[in-house]
C-alpha cells in the first residue's frame, strides 16, 4: 500500500502570496488532519476533516483553511502569507480517525516565506 | 497546562545500549491513547508504538517497548540495543475522546546514538 503522499515537497513564496497543499491520504483512510511544525512552537495541530467535513480545528487564524475531496484527499491553504508561516507542514491520515487508530504521516512541505 | 510533557531535551546513548526516553501526560479522560513517533532529520514521522489506556500489558515493538504507568500518567519509551539509524527526534503523543481525537503532540526528545 502506498503511503501519506504530499505535494509540494518544497515551496518558496513571499510575504501576502497565498499557498496550496496537497495530501492524499493512504487508500481507505477517510481522516487527514494537519500540522504545523516550527522549532519554536513544536507540532500544533491544523486541522482534521473526515468525509469531506471539518471535524477538528486547532487555534490558527482563518488564513489557514482546508478542504477535503470525495476521494479523501485533502488541501490546505495559507492567504496572505507572513514570515511566521514558515514552518514543514504534515498531513496526516487514519482510518475514521479514533482514539486507537494510528495516524501515519506523509514526508511533509517545507515552506518558506521570505 | 501541558498534555504531554518530555523533560528531555537531548539524550546521549552508546551503541547497542538501551535507553529510556521519558514522557508524562496530562488527562481527565478514562480512555485515551499514547504513540510515540520518530522524526529522523528528512522530516517524516514514523509511528513506532501504540498504548491504550485500558491495556494492561505494556505495548513491544520490536526493539521499543513502552513503560506505562497509569497511575503516575506516564508513557516512557524504552529503546534496546540502539542503533546508529536511532539517532532521531523522539516525540510522545495523546489522542483523546476530550480533544475531538486530535493528537497532541509534546516538545520532543532529540536521541543522538554514539558509535
Amino acid at each position: 500500500k502506498a503511503g501519506v503522499t504530499q505535494t509540494p515537497r518544497y515551496l518558496i513564496k513571499t510575504r501576502g502570496q497565498q499557498v496550496t497543499l496537497s495530501c492524499s491520504p493512504i487508500s481507505g483512510h477517510r481522516s487527514v488532519s494537519w500540522y504545523q511544525q516550527t522549532p519554536g512552537q513544536g507540532l500544533q495541530f491544523l486541522f482534521e476533516y473526515f468525509s469531506e467535513t471539518q471535524r477538528n480545528k486547532g487555534n490558527f487564524p482563518g488564513r489557514f483553511s482546508g478542504r477535503q475531496f470525495s476521494n479523501s484527499r485533502s488541501e490546505m491553504n495559507v492567504s496572505t502569507l507572513e514570515l511566521g508561516d514558515s514552518a514543514l507542514y504534515l498531513c496526516a491520515s487514519s482510518l475514521v480517525g479514533y482514539l486507537q487508530e494510528t495516524q501515519y504521516f506523509g514526508p511533509g512541505t517545507r515552506l518558506l516565506v521570505l | 497546562a501541558q498534555k504531554i510533557t518530555q523533560t528531555q531535551p537531548g539524550m546521549f546513548v552508546q551503541e547497542k545500549e538501551a535507553v529510556t526516553l521519558d514522557c508524562t501526560y496530562d488527562t481527565s479522560d478514562q480512555s485515551y491513547g499514547l504513540f510515540w513517533y520518530k522524526q529522523p532529520s528528512s522530516g517524516e514521522m514514523i509511528f513506532l508504538i501504540y498504548q491504550g489506556s485500558y491495556d494492561e500489558q505494556n505495548a513491544t515493538e520490536g526493539r521499543y517497548s513502552l513503560n506505562f504507568q497509569k497511575a503516575r500518567k506516564s508513557a516512557n519509551l524504552v529503546i534496546s540495543a540502539s542503533q546508529l539509524g536511532d539517532s532521531a527526534m523522539y516525540f510522545c503523543a495523546m489522542r483523546e475522546i476530550s480533544s475531538n481525537y486530535k493528537l497532541t503532540f509534546g516538545k520532543g526528545t532529540l536521541l543522538t546514538v554514539n558509535p
